[in-house]
Parts: C-alpha cells; sequence; structure tokens
C-alpha cells in the first residue's frame, strides 16, 4: 500500500546542515520527490531521484535513496533562514504520474 | 510563461453553497491533478484530468465532488453542498503531455473555508 511518512518538526542553527528523512512502504515506487512549501504558498519541487539511484546532488541539496529500507533523505548543506518551510517527500508508482505525499516535516532556522 | 493559476486564492462559503475552484495549467500542459491539504496535513490526491476526460478520480470524494477539463478554459473543481470539513487548501498541479516524474507543477491553491 502507500504510505510516506516524516518526522514533524526538525530544528538547525544557521550554517549548519539539515537532513529530513522520510520512510516509504511501496517498493514498486518509480520516483521520489522533495517539494518545499512555504507559507501560504504552493509546492516547489526540490528534485526528484528515480528509484534505480542511490544518491543525486543537486548544489545544496543530496538525496539519499536506500531502496532495501524504503528510505529517502534530503540533506540542505549551510542550511540559511531562506529554507524554513515545510519539507515534503513524495512518491509516484509505475509510470502513472499520481503522486502519493507524506505529512511534512516543518523545517525551523535558527538564526 | 505564466505558471499554473488558481483562482479564487481564498474563498468563503456558508454551509450548504457550492464552491467552484478554477486551475489554469502552465502553456502547453494536458494534465491537470488536483489535491486537497487539510491543516497540518500532506497533500491527498483527488483526480488526474486529461483534456476531456477524467482519468483517475480515486482520491475523490463519491458525493457532493467534481472535477472536469474541457477542451476551452479551466479546470474546475466543483463542491456541492458545502460543510465544515470541506474546509481546506486545494492544489492544482500540471504537467505536459507524454512526460512523468519531474514535472508535476503546483498552483498557489485555493484556501476554502466553510463557514
Amino acid at each position: 500500500g502507500e504510505d510516506v511518512e516524516q518526522s514533524l518538526f526538525l530544528s538547525v542553527r544557521e550554517g549548519d546542515s539539515s537532513v529530513i528523512n522520510c520512510t516509504y512502504t511501496d517498493s514498486s515506487s518509480t520516483y521520489l520527490y522533495w517539494y518545499k512549501q512555504e507559507p501560504g504558498a504552493g509546492l516547489q519541487l526540490l528534485t526528484y531521484i528515480f528509484s534505480n539511484m542511490d544518491m543525486k546532488q543537486d548544489q545544496r541539496l543530496t538525496v539519499l535513496l536506500n531502496k532495501k529500507d524504503k528510505h529517502l533523505s534530503l540533506r540542505i548543506a549551510d542550511t540559511q533562514t531562506g529554507d524554513s518551510a515545510i519539507y515534503f517527500c513524495a512518491e509516484s508508482i509505475g509510470g502513472y504520474q499520481k503522486v502519493t505525499f507524506g505529512t511534512g516535516t516543518k523545517l525551523q532556522v535558527i538564526p | 510563461n505564466a505558471g499554473v493559476m488558481q483562482n479564487p486564492r481564498h474563498l468563503v462559503r456558508r454551509r450548504g453553497q457550492e464552491a467552484r475552484l478554477r486551475c489554469s495549467p502552465m502553456k502547453g500542459h494536458s494534465h491537470v491533478y488536483w489535491y486537497r491539504q487539510l491543516p497540518e496535513e500532506g497533500l491527498k490526491f483527488m483526480v488526474y484530468l486529461q483534456k476531456e476526460n477524467i482519468i483517475d478520480e480515486s482520491g475523490m470524494p463519491k458525493e457532493r465532488f467534481s472535477a472536469e477539463f474541457p477542451k476551452e478554459g479551466p479546470s474546475i473543481l466543483r463542491i456541492q453542498q458545502v460543510v465544515r470539513g470541506d474546509s481546506a487548501a486545494y492544489f492544482c498541479a500540471s504537467s505536459p503531455p507524454g512526460r512523468y516524474g519531474d514535472t508535476q507543477y503546483f498552483g498557489p491553491g485555493t484556501r476554502l473555508t466553510v463557514l
């Protein structure tokens, strides 16, 4: 079945690295995503990873995928106050675009 | 190229009224998705449409909710006889034809409040 879980809250100091974790249950996931939602706004796609990859790096963002444990993480290097937002992990299954979202992790960056 | 547009951004309705939410996909996009976000929760898939066709409405409540994406004009999510539990943010996303994965672009959402 489809179920994506995340911790609800993370607090880090400005300049430190943030690691947001996610677990999913459907082993047939094709794509896994990270979205960012700022207050009162829609979702911004940050990055995604194909399920046959282990890692993807994009500037300050590093995505790690452990298929065996069905664990996905997003590392933000040199976290800035502008990174404060809710981060959603999401998965899509097969060739279909239906996306299942986690409950979101609220990242608070302390100056 | 304008992004996905949704209107209204905020909508207030009394119980029993109808709510109509509109979504204009990005130019060239023919796939539209509607999601609902309840307070303090993630997004839940509602319906996936292509032009003039409903592809998957498995996330849509069986009663009172309907969606369309006509050949011309925006996609419409319609909620009849709204109840307080319908209060949520409704997000639309669009993607171009023939691809999947990285291409769902979200609108800013419509925040529905039912009094």
